[in-house]
């Protein structure tokens, strides 16, 4: 069976100090990944999406990148982090474009 | 850009009324997912719908997808308390993107 794990499950930061969230998924091989952002008691925000090691889209023009070094790693950071970047980070996975997502716990970002 | 509404925001309803959150696309969709987050949690696939006028049951939920392939609800029945959450619905459009709505926050009063 597939899993996926992030972390850290919670984070606090101060403004301009960098960010790195990770995320991994297990038991599939080549699928799309997914970081979303939501904030306190919003919806979904995508962020990026991949499909393949090295691509990466970005959805939303902001100071985050995200970075696919290995089929299954995913990685979202931040050079300088924002007090607007606090929000509850998730990284998804589907089989494909367009198929059902499945969701890790997640990383409360508080951004001081 | 397209867009998937969703409506109501929020919904408070005493245990054991029923409760009904609804999506409706700006376009036709290749089908329409639901996902629940209960507090502090994330996202679970609850159910996927792909055919005009698809009606699914789970228990005390029931899923529809309109004919036009355009809106989609959620009605649960009876509500527990272990309903409370927040009810998504996505749609697949015809790039095949995945489109959120903004979820339906529903609340039970005891």
């Amino acid at each position: 069976s597939q899993t996926i794990h992030q972390w850290p499950a919670t984070l606090v930061q101060p403004v301009g100090s960098p960010l790195s969230l990770e995320c991994t998924v297990e038991g599939t091989s080549n699928p799309n990944l997914y970081w979303y952002r939501q904030a306190a008691g919003r919806g979904l925000q995508l962020l990026f999406y991949s499909v393949g090691i090295g691509q990466i889209s970005s959805e939303v023009p902001q100071n985050l990148s995200a970075s696919r070094p290995q089929d299954r790693q995913f990685i979202l950071s931040s050079k300088k982090l924002l007090l607007s970047d606090s929000g509850f980070y998730l990284c998804a996975w589907s089989w494909g474009v367009g198929d059902t997502q499945y969701f890790g716990p997640g990383t409360r970002l508080t951004v001081l | 850009g397209q867009q998937v509404m969703q409506i109501p925001q929020y919904q408070h309803v005493q245990e054991g009324e029923d409760f009904t959150t609804y999506c409706n696309s700006s376009t036709t969709l290749s089908n329409i997912q639901w996902y629940k987050q209960r507090p502090g949690g994330h996202p679970v696939f609850l159910i996927q719908l792909v055919k005009s006028g698809e009606v699914k049951k789970q228990k005390r939920l029931t899923f529809q997808f309109g004919e036009a392939k355009k809106n989609s609800s959620l009605h649960i029945t009876a509500t527990q308390t272990t309903d409370v959450g927040t009810y998504f619905c996505a749609g697949r459009n015809r790039d095949d993107k995945i489109i959120f709505g903004k979820g339906t926050r529903l609340h039970i009063l005891p």
